[in-house]
């Protein structure tokens, strides 16, 4: 059973960077997609982008200036990172499996992570 | 970026109850459409991804149905687990957009 687990700060200052970790277990990060969603409390999903094992990244526009993720295998983690956070980026962190289509296009998620509650506040 | 709505955005339902859900895309998706359930404090869990095709390890009383914008969740005998929120999501377009939810509660 592939499993996935958040960690990092649980607290960031506002125009600081808020740096999650996704470590994945029972599969390995050399293959499929790896993606990260958020949902600010008490409201609805919202994807923030995905990375193939390979390396290539698909982005939200509304967050690709600040946001980066990144895979290291060698660890079978990925992360992510978001710049210049504001109060308005609090929100609680998913990290998800991938899988490709059938085709090899069109991939959709599978496992998701508990989530990581990160709140934006001096 | 492609608007997804679902609808109801709630409901109240007793155990044994038949349950739609219905979910439309601003643009046309395909099947390229997924479900989720998400209970309070937990992660949400994949359902059905294609528009019609099982995740792993869920009860045959979920179905999904639906092409092009309209699709549709139904359960066909409602659990007492089965009380949660549900997820659309389409994955045709980037960026990948979800629905608004639609809250399943208790009668």
């Amino acid at each position: 059973q592939v499993q996935l687990q958040e960690s990092g700060p649980g607290l960031v200052k506002p125009s600081e960077t808020l740096s999650l970790t996704c470590t994945v277990s029972g599969g390995s990060t050399s293959s499929y997609y790896w993606s990260w969603i958020r949902q600010p409390p008490g409201k609805g999903l919202e994807w923030i982008g995905h990375i193939y094992y390979r390396g290539s990244t698909n982005y939200n526009p509304s967050l690709k200036s600040r946001v980066t993720i990144s895979v290291d295998t060698s660890k079978n983690q990925f992360s992510l990172k978001v710049n210049s956070v504001t109060a308005a980026d609090t929100a609680v962190y998913y990290c998800a499996r991938v899988l490709p289509g059938s085709s090899g296009y069109y991939p959709y998620f599978d496992y998701w992570g508990q989530g990581t509650l990160v709140t934006v506040s001096s | 970026d492609i608007q997804m709505t679902q609808s109801p955005s709630s409901l109240s339902a007793s155990v044994g109850d038949r349950v739609t859900i219905t979910c439309r895309a601003s643009q046309y998706i395909s099947t390229y459409l997924a479900w989720f359930q998400q209970k309070p404090g937990k992660a949400p869990r994949s359902l059905i991804y294609a528009a019609s095709s099982l995740q792993s390890g869920v009860p045959s009383n979920f179905s999904g149905s639906g092409s092009g914008t309209d699709f549709t969740l139904t359960i066909s005998s409602l659990q007492p687990e089965d009380f949660a929120t549900y997820y659309c999501q389409q994955y045709h377009t980037y960026p990948w957009t979800f629905g608004q939810g639609t809250k399943v509660e208790i009668k």
